[in-house]
């Protein structure tokens, strides 16, 4: 158990619908990451945020948006949402306090747009 | 743009064997390379990293030889295991400073230890 925490575990949903997902990272870590594991594309850096801002941004859509709230935790938000989406979403957090550092990853979210 | 190669994307290892998966890399602003092990169903973990001031480090039987003038490296099993059976991903970290850095993921070897 990596400490980092997803839900929903399975999100089935419609195309054309908004989703949110979110992510808590392990105790005392700062810095919060999204990654999407598609069979075709891999493992795609998405965002990253540091103490609730943006930090580096990555392959993200921008119909997908993310944030970080005051108590570390964050959501990813997808919206108008296409087969193309369905993928396991993966958040990740560091303790940020420099690089190179490990990254913790949570157990993800599936998500299938049908 | 793929920054990260990986080869080979499946593998098949008897047991007791040596598991050898290769990535090379373009970005010479790469400082950073771990490896993670993914086993079904659940998110990848750190398995080993390597800084490229170091040519090989080695935990248990994971060993990663670093070529930094090639911009290669790999990542060693000895004696293979079933429960090595996992999706392997190399990957590789920059980044502009404090708090701020991106991991790209080579595509990924699946590893397959039979009897």
């Amino acid at each position: 158990d990596s400490g980092v925490t997803q839900t929903p575990k399975h999100l089935i949903t419609a195309t054309g619908q908004r989703v949110t997902l979110r992510c808590s990272p392990r105790s005392g870590d700062l810095s919060v990451y999204w990654y999407q594991q598609s069979l075709d594309q891999g493992l795609q850096f998405l965002i990253q945020y540091y103490n609730g801002e943006e930090r580096a941004k990555g392959n993200i859509l921008e119909r997908f948006s993310a944030q970080q709230f005051p108590d570390l935790h964050s959501e990813l938000n997808l919206s108008s949402l296409e087969l193309g989406d369905s993928a396991l979403y993966f958040c990740a957090s560091s303790a940020g306090q420099g690089r190179g550092e490990t990254q913790y990853f949570g157990p993800g979210t599936r998500l299938l747009v049908l | 743009q793929q920054q990260v190669k990986q080869s080979p994307q499946s593998l098949i290892v008897q047991k007791g064997g040596i598991s050898i998966i290769n990535c090379a890399y373009e970005n010479t602003a790469f400082d950073y390379f771990p490896w993670y092990q993914q086993f079904p169903g659940k998110g990848p973990a750190l398995l080993i990293a390597i800084r490229p001031d170091v040519s090989e480090k080695k935990e248990g039987r994971f060993t990663i030889s670093f070529n930094k003038s090639a911009k290669q490296f790999s990542l060693h099993i000895m004696d293979s295991q079933p429960g090595d059976s996992a999706t392997y991903f190399c990957a590789a970290i920059w980044g502009v400073g404090f708090g701020n850095e991106k991991l790209t993921f080579g595509t990924g070897t699946r590893l397959t230890i039979i009897p």
